[in-house]
């Protein structure tokens, strides 16, 4: 009975490089949310999708950003052209359908350096 | 004004005591109302919701909701140092059914 699986756990990048992460949400889940929390904030929503639909993207930067739920396959939020700003946990939440109780995933620690 | 906030502590505790952890928000029309811990490191763990005034009772835990007040707080009754970590108030603001707004966490120690 897995969780919300998140990988990598942890992530260095370079300034400039391509970031991406993924996140398989529980069995019979088909909603996905990704927030971020910087060091020393709350965590802050960023996008809500469904399978191959992206729902809410208000919480998402407007450049550099992009996130998808494919037909098959985990979610991925990608990151490109990382900078130091970009140095936060991102934690991935599942729910069964569109509803206010959602489970987070152990998320993935991005350093940018 | 924050959109919800929480006194960043660190709130300590001696083993067997009741910890209490407030939280207000300022959207009146707010509806659902999430208490989250989580540990250093980890993912957050949802602990508790309440969506009408008054109380709710799970285990050890108690949540309170007022609603007039904009206020929700946590009771962890007999802490254990198991409960020290940090716990996040969270709302689901009026106009939406799932977007979580969190304030920035308690930091909560329950010393032996």
């Amino acid at each position: 009975n897995a969780g919300v699986m998140q990988n990598p756990r942890h992530l260095v990048r370079r300034r400039g490089q391509e970031a991406r992460l993924r996140c398989s949400p529980m069995k019979g889940h088909s909603h996905v949310y990704w927030y971020r929390q910087l060091p020393e904030e709350g965590l802050k929503f960023m996008v809500y999708l469904q399978k191959e639909n992206i729902i809410d993207e208000s919480g998402m930067p407007k450049e550099r950003f992009s996130a998808e739920f494919p037909k098959e396959g985990p979610s991925i939020l990608r990151i490109q052209q990382v900078v130091r700003g970009d140095s936060a946990a991102y934690f991935c939440a599942s729910s069964p359908g569109m509803g206010p109780e959602a489970f987070f995933g152990q998320g993935t620690r991005l350093t940018v350096v | 004004q924050k959109e919800v906030e929480q006194n960043s502590g660190p709130l300590s505790v001696p083993e067997g005591a009741i910890a209490s952890l407030n939280c207000t928000y300022s959207d009146r029309g707010s509806q659902s109302f999430f208490w989250y811990r989580q540990y250093s490191g980890k993912s957050p763990e949802l602990i508790m919701s309440i969506y009408s005034n008054g109380d709710k009772e799970d285990g050890r835990f108690t949540a309170q909701l007022n609603k007039a007040s904009q206020y929700v707080s946590l009771l962890i009754r007999d802490s254990q140092p198991s409960d020290s970590a940090t716990y996040l108030c969270a709302v689901i603001r009026g106009g939406s059914n799932y977007k979580l707004t969190f304030g920035k966490g308690t930091l909560l120690t329950v010393n032996p």
